[in-house]
């Protein structure tokens, strides 16, 4: 089975530009979350999609969206964007909700200059 | 407000002897507790997890406890080796309840293990 792919790797940006990450979950899994990774605050929760409805939300402004397509895909989409957004964007897939047991594509790492 | 915490950034253990990483964690609605590890440039990957019913989940070399009553959770491997450098995150999950933290999973800060040859 392939894994989680998610698009572009890496991608440089500047200030008050928006910019759009792609995941493809495996095959057959329906639950897609995003995570950011960063130095200081670790892995951070972002959203959860199931079914193409968002089913969770963490603590992160309005600037950062996302949506689930039908065949379980998944954008984000950050607006605006500010320096404090360069991060590693990590999606993840499962094949049902609550498990934890999730599988990681390996990033978006995004540079806002 | 960090509601699960690894207090030792890193962690330098000898190849054959054991590592041990540690998780504390606040929220007592937590039911579910996983640990991923994590080598530079690429996702974290799965690798071992236990219920908040049980006290002890081992698989191979991979040994997690948890102590509910001083939420604590650690991850004892045995016997180390070079490959298992890399960064290990606890992770703690809401797995049997609905309401607002259901299918979110919250990550402690990471602990950079180093084992030597």
């Amino acid at each position: 089975k392939a894994g989680v792919t998610q698009t572009p790797r890496y991608l440089i940006k500047t200030r008050g530009q928006q910019v759009t990450l792609s995941c493809s979950p495996i095959s057959g899994h329906r639950s897609v979350s995003w995570y950011q990774q960063t130095p200081g605050q670790g892995l951070q929760f972002l959203f959860e999609y199931f079914s193409e409805t968002q089913r969770n939300k963490g603590n992160f402004p309005g600037r950062f969206s996302g949506r689930q397509f039908s065949n379980s895909r998944s954008e984000m989409n950050v607006s605006t964007l500010e320096l404090g957004d360069s991060a590693l964007y990590l999606c993840a897939s499962s094949p049902t909700r609550g498990t934890g047991e999730l599988f990681f594509g390996e990033g978006s790492r995004l540079t806002v200059l | 407000d960090q509601q699960v915490k690894q207090n030792s950034p890193s962690l330098s253990v000898q190849e054959g002897r054991i590592s041990i990483l540690n998780c504390d964690y606040t929220n007592s609605m937590f039911d579910y507790f996983l640990w991923y590890k994590k080598y530079p440039a690429e996702g974290p990957t799965f690798l071992i997890s236990i219920s908040s019913i049980k006290d002890k989940n081992e698989d191979g070399r991979f040994t997690v406890f948890l102590n509910k009553s001083a939420k604590h959770l650690s991850l004892h491997i045995v016997p180390s080796q070079p490959g298992d450098s890399a960064v290990y995150f606890c992770a703690a999950i809401v797995a049997n309840a609905g309401g607002t933290s259901y299918g979110k999973l919250t990550f402690g800060q990471g602990t950079i293990l180093t084992v030597h040859p």
